[in-house]
């Protein structure tokens, strides 16, 4: 069974720039989560879609934003990057929400804003 | 302000004798948490898992413990093997197990010498 996977792996931008991300869940999983990661604050959570409705949002500014589609693949979109938005990408990918739901992850988009 | 803290960045223990890995939390409504591992490269993979509700839980080699008076979980690596050395990460959830959404520390280093 072929596992979450995220394109690009690497990725270059300038500030300023836009950016578009994407993940393809595990075959079945309708739910697809994002987080950030960055050296010293850990992986921090940026959204959560489940049959194409957002139903949770982290903290983080309206640059960042996601949509799921039909098919349960997603898309998040980071807008006039800056420097700080540097970091690895997760998403995760889950049957439904809840405990008994484990969640797996992908390898990740690595970003870089220069 | 971080929720869930690790507060050691790194830990190094000889194959075969015990690791314990700490985590602290804040929010008095988590009622799940999880321990993650992370190899460079990949994304970490779900390890372990334990409800309020429970004080331990246990899986081969691997064992949480939770302490909720004082907010503190940790895990047991017996024996602990080289295989064994990556990032570990303790996340915690809220919401009655109803969302995805998950709170993550910053990490421990793991170096398991041969």
């Amino acid at each position: 069974k072929a596992g979450v996977t995220q394109t690009p792996r690497y990725l270059i931008k300038t500030r300023g720039q836009q950016v578009t991300l994407s993940c393809s869940p595990i075959s079945g999983h309708r739910s697809v989560s994002w987080y950030q990661q960055t050296p010293g604050q850990g992986l921090q959570f940026l959204f959560e879609y489940f049959s194409e409705t957002q139903r949770n949002k982290g903290n983080f500014p309206g640059r960042f934003s996601g949509r799921q589609f039909s098919n349960s693949r997603s898309e998040m979109n980071v807008s006039t990057l800056e420097l700080g938005d540097s970091a690895l990408y997760l998403c995760a990918s889950s049957r439904a929400s809840g405990w008994n739901n484990e969640q797996f992850f992908g390898p990740g988009t690595r970003l870089t804003v220069l | 302000d971080q929720q869930v803290k690790q507060n050691s960045p790194s830990l190094s223990v000889q194959e075969g004798r015990i690791s314990i890995l700490n985590c602290d939390y804040t929010n008095s409504m988590f009622d799940y948490f999880l321990w993650y591992k992370k190899y460079p490269a990949e994304g970490p993979t779900f390890l372990i898992s334990i409800s309020s509700i429970k004080d331990k839980n246990e899986d081969g080699r691997f064992t949480v413990f939770l302490n909720k008076s004082a907010k503190h979980l940790s895990l047991h690596i017996v024996p602990s093997q080289p295989g064994d050395s990556a990032v570990y990460f303790c996340a915690a959830s809220e919401g009655g197990g109803a969302t995805n959404k998950l709170i993550f520390g910053t990490g421990t280093l793991l170096a398991v010498q041969p």
